[in-house]
């Protein structure tokens, strides 16, 4: 079973902060890196998946890297707003999908 | 626009109980997964299944057993409920492939009296 530690466990911060999250998972018998975006009454919601050593994936305001070498994933949002304020989950596909325990962002007005 | 619909948003039980959670995705997807959430651990897996009547246990599979006898629908049962089954189950589906990711359904949370 991978160990996946997400960091940091809980982050505030003020509307138009940038800010950016770690994800470190082992780095043998790595397949993917899922990043998922997962708000209060609802479901998780699939951001990016990530495949290959060096990858940059963007989506709006929102992006991540990934290096399989050293087993980590940063992912990074420009300019927060309130309806970014969610749980992120990584998850690190080795054979089956392993969750980690996510960053929960609260973004202030 | 519901892809992966889980059959109850709330549900509540008792002790003893035999209970079926229900799910069913339209998306032709290969893969089913059943995982459950808990304050402070996260998304835990309990059951997959790789295609039709096949099955394999996850993380947490004791006290549970699985069903999928149609390509669209994968069911958890919980043999004889108990209040530690209390939890959000999630069931998900994914398209084989490196580059898919996960689609959710919107979690069943059930309470076992």
């Amino acid at each position: 079973i991978l160990n996946v530690e997400q960091s940091p466990q809980s982050l505030h911060v003020q509307e138009g902060d940038s800010t950016n999250f770690t994800c470190s998972f082992p780095s043998s018998n790595f397949y993917a890196l899922h990043w998922y975006r997962w708000e209060t009454a609802k479901s998780p919601e699939a951001l990016f998946v990530m495949t290959l050593n060096g990858d940059e994936k963007k989506k709006g305001r929102i992006s991540a890297t990934l290096n399989t070498k050293e087993g980590y994933s940063y992912l990074y949002i420009k300019g927060s707003q309130p309806e970014d304020s969610a749980t992120y989950l990584c998850a690190p596909h080795g054979g089956k999908l392993i969750f980690g325990q996510g960053t929960t962002l609260q973004v202030k007005p | 626009d519901v892809k992966v619909t889980q059959s109850s948003r709330y549900l509540v039980k008792r002790t003893g109980e035999k209970v079926f959670l229900e799910c069913v995705q339209d998306m032709d997807h290969e893969n089913m997964f059943w995982y459950r959430q808990d304050p402070g651990l996260g998304l835990r897996l309990i059951y997959f299944s790789y295609d039709v009547k096949m099955k394999e246990k996850g993380d947490i599979p004791e006290g549970y057993s699985v069903s999928r006898e149609k390509k669209e629908r994968f069911s958890l049962i919980l043999e004889s409920a108990s209040t530690n089954q209390t939890s959000m189950y999630l069931c998900a589906s994914r398209k084989t492939g490196q580059n898919y990711g996960y689609t959710f359904g919107s979690g069943t949370r059930l309470t076992v009296v």
